[in-house]
């Protein structure tokens, strides 16, 4: 069972469509951070999203963490072929002794065709 | 670049062999953590550091695996005796603090082990 369940696993879109990525979980987060991984490289950090209700913009990418802190989404505007890659959400869950552990949800690959 | 920083990029070991890797924290970062990524699966918490002192280890599997973040020098994940099974991508991140709060973990771009 995936603590954080992200989806869709693969999308495959058209230069200039919009486009959303979920991750959800039954367990609260006292924080969620989304990032973006390239072929052969580390994942490179987009946002980190503390609070209930949270949304934060970064040029055509818009996040939002869920009001409950169980869920966030990451929606992209108008997508371009250099938004392709792998999109990854990973939490750090909320009280007992999972400070500093980042879940992982298991990552949506995006391809945006020109 | 003040970056996360691993190494070897890639390595390559026979079956039994030792395998040790490394990584140098962000410049002003204390708190280190090791993940593994295997094939066709995500990012799994292995390890979580801070100097001299292990916080968390929760993802190590109980044998063979090692970690330690002495006072001077990287932070090092040891195997020893690998199987072909270790076959993975290992990435260290570093954060400044405990907890994302703020204090977000950065990555390096990993070691790629392969076993033979």
């Amino acid at each position: 069972t995936q603590l954080l369940e992200q989806s869709p696993q693969f999308l495959s879109i058209q230069e200039g469509e919009n486009l959303t990525v979920y991750c959800n979980s039954s367990s609260v987060f006292s924080s969620l951070q989304w990032y973006r991984q390239e072929p052969g490289e580390g994942p490179v950090l987009l946002v980190t999203v503390v609070t209930g209700g949270e949304v934060k913009k970064l040029k055509r990418l818009t996040f939002q963490f869920g009001d409950a802190r169980k869920d966030s989404s990451l929606h992209i505007t108008a997508a371009q072929p250099g938004d392709t890659g792998l999109y990854l959400c990973a939490g750090e869950r909320a009280g007992g002794t999972s400070y500093g552990k980042l879940t992982f949800g298991q990552g949506t690959i995006l391809t945006v065709h020109p | 670049n003040a970056g996360v920083m691993q190494n070897p990029r890639h390595l390559v070991r026979r079956r039994g062999q030792e395998a040790r890797l490394r990584c140098s924290p962000m410049k002003g970062h204390s708190h280190v953590y090791w993940y593994r990524q295997l094939p066709e699966e995500g990012l799994k918490f292995m390890v979580y550091l801070q100097k001299e002192n292990i916080i968390d280890e929760s993802g190590m599997p109980k044998e063979r695996f090692s970690a330690e973040f002495p006072k001077e020098g990287p932070s090092i994940l040891r195997i020893q005796q690998v199987v072909r099974g270790d076959s993975a991508a290992y990435f260290c991140a570093s954060s400044s603090g405990r907890g994302a709060r703020g204090q977000p973990q950065h990555f390096g771009d990993g070691t790629r082990l392969s076993i033979l």
